[in-house]
């Protein structure tokens, strides 16, 4: 079976300072690893995916998330926060096992940036 | 590519009537699903298709609910009756090859019955 715990249900931040938001997983298989970011009113949008090459992974809009084996860990960063990066922030896992289980979603974290 | 698409995006109706929430993935895509997200319970999987074909709807709450998917272009989620503790908004997304790849989502549904 696979999990997802976000550490965070809320995080502030102000403009122009470093994002973290936590991301802990577990699971049975080689997992897949996602953030999705979704914005008031809207649908999730994907922001970068783990598929067991790099551990680094960089996606859109200057975030980027490293994948820690050892941690079972895949945190979010961005070095500067930007006003309309405000959103819900979901990490998701996904076994090689697929079916009906085979997309895990945290409960999401909301980033709230500090003018 | 236009996304996904969804309509309406908005539906307020009564107890006891019927609802119908239309989805046209992304074309080419081989899978579709239907999400529900409330406050209390985050992002629920109701079912989801491949290649039209429903795969499980283990998360559809009960025989109220119902979903079709005719064609590759267009899929129905339907509820009848409706009740107030379906209120909701309701996504529907589409990927190309399952579980492992990136899901494109709608702009969803916001559902309220009165």
């Amino acid at each position: 079976a696979q999990s997802v715990t976000q550490l965070d249900s809320h995080v502030s931040v102000s403009e122009g300072t470093p994002v973290l938001l936590r991301c802990n997983y577990s699971s049975s298989y080689s997992p897949s690893l996602f953030w999705y970011v979704q914005h008031p009113n809207k649908g999730l949008q994907l922001l970068l995916k783990y598929t067991s090459a790099a551990t680094l992974v960089k996606g859109i809009n200057g975030f980027e998330a490293e994948f820690k084996k050892s941690e079972t860990s895949f945190h979010l960063t961005k070095p500067s926060a930007h006003m309309s990066d405000a959103a819900e922030y979901f990490c998701v896992v996904s076994d090689l096992g697929g079916g009906a289980d085979g997309l895990t979603f945290g409960k999401g974290t909301h980033l709230i940036i500090q003018p | 590519d236009a996304g996904v698409i969804q309509s309406p995006r908005h539906e307020v109706t009564e107890m006891g009537q019927e609802v119908t929430l239309r989805c046209k993935p992304i074309s080419g895509h081989d899978y579709l699903f239907w999400y529900r997200q409330t406050m209390m319970r985050g992002l629920e999987l109701l079912i989801y298709f491949n290649n039209n074909v429903p795969i499980d709807d283990s998360g559809m709450p009960e025989d109220r609910f119902s979903a079709k998917m005719p064609n590759a272009s267009f899929s129905t989620l339907k509820i009848q009756p409706s009740e107030p503790r379906d209120s909701a908004v309701y996504f529907c997304a589409s990927s190309l090859g399952g579980w492992v790849s990136p899901l494109h989502f709608g702009n969803g549904t916001r559902l309220t019955v009165t």
